[in-house]
C-alpha cells in the first residue's frame, strides 16, 4: 500500500514550456486534491475532483489545468509556465466517510526559471 | 481572501516546555478543524482534528482547545520533545466537502 504517490519530485521549466504532475493513489479514495505551498502561505487549493469524472476550481486555478483520469489517478497540468508558478506542489485524496483525514503524497518541487 | 489566520509563523521552544500555536476564523460554516505537522521533504500529515460541538481534545501530548464563540482554536503541545521540530498547519473546512482551508503555517523549533 503506497498511499499517494507523485511524479516527478523535482523538475526546472523554462517559462512557457508545460508539463503535467501525476498523482496516483491506491486507498480507493473518491476525492482527491492538488495544492500548493509557498512559504507564508500555507496550502492553497487549486483544483479538485469529489469523485471519477468531475473537477472544480479551489482558490487559485489560474494557470492550470486538471484531468481526473481514473478514480485512481488526478493529474495536474502546466500550460504555458510562468515564474510565479515556482512551488512546491501537493496531492491528496480523502475518503470523507471515514472522517475527513487528507493523505498527501511526498510533493513536487518545481522550479520556473 | 485569508479565512483562516494563524500565528506566530516561528516558534522556538525548550525541551520539555510547552508549544502553543494559534488560529482564528471567519467562516462560521466551518465543521471540521483538523491541525496537520509537516516534517522537511515530506507532505503534510494529520496530527489531530476536532469537530465544533466540542471544546477540548486530547491525544497524548497534543491537546486541541476550541472556542467556537471567539472563533479561534489553538493547539497545545505538552513536554515538546526535539523530535516535534516540524512545521504546523492549522485547517477548517465546512459542508463535508473536504475542501480544506490552510493557515500560513508555523514552523517550530524545540531546543535539546
Amino acid at each position: 500500500n503506497a498511499g499517494v504517490t507523485q511524479t516527478p519530485k523535482f523538475q526546472v521549466l523554462k517559462t512557457g514550456q508545460s508539463m503535467t504532475l501525476q498523482c496516483a493513489q491506491d486507498m480507493n479514495h473518491n476525492s482527491m486534491y492538488w495544492y500548493r505551498q509557498d512559504p507564508g502561505m500555507g496550502l492553497r487549493l487549486i483544483y479538485y475532483s469529489a469523485s471519477e469524472g468531475t473537477t472544480d476550481k479551489g482558490e487559485v486555478p489560474n494557470g492550470y489545468n486538471v484531468s481526473r483520469l481514473n478514480k485512481r489517478e488526478f493529474s495536474l497540468r502546466l500550460e504555458s509556465a510562468a515564474p510565479s508558478q515556482t512551488s512546491v506542489y501537493f496531492c491528496a485524496s480523502i475518503e470523507k466517510y471515514r472522517g475527513y483525514e487528507q493523505y498527501f503524497g511526498p510533493g513536487t518541487r518545481l522550479t520556473v526559471t | 481572501q485569508q479565512q483562516v489566520k494563524q500565528s506566530p509563523q516561528s516558534l522556538i521552544v525548550q525541551k520539555g516546555g510547552i508549544s502553543i500555536i494559534n488560529c482564528a476564523y471567519e467562516n462560521t460554516a466551518f465543521d471540521y478543524f483538523p491541525w496537520y505537522q509537516q516534517f522537511p521533504g515530506k507532505g503534510p500529515a494529520l496530527l489531530i482534528a476536532i469537530r465544533p460541538d466540542v471544546s477540548e481534545k486530547k491525544e497524548g501530548r497534543f491537546t486541541i482547545s476550541f472556542n467556537k464563540s471567539a472563533k479561534q482554536f489553538s493547539l497545545h503541545i505538552m513536554d515538546s520533545q526535539p523530535g516535534d521540530s516540524a512545521t504546523y498547519f492549522c485547517a477548517a473546512s465546512h459542508n463535508q466537502g473536504g475542501k480544506l482551508i490552510f493557515g500560513q503555517g508555523t514552523e517550530l523549533s524545540v531546543k535539546p
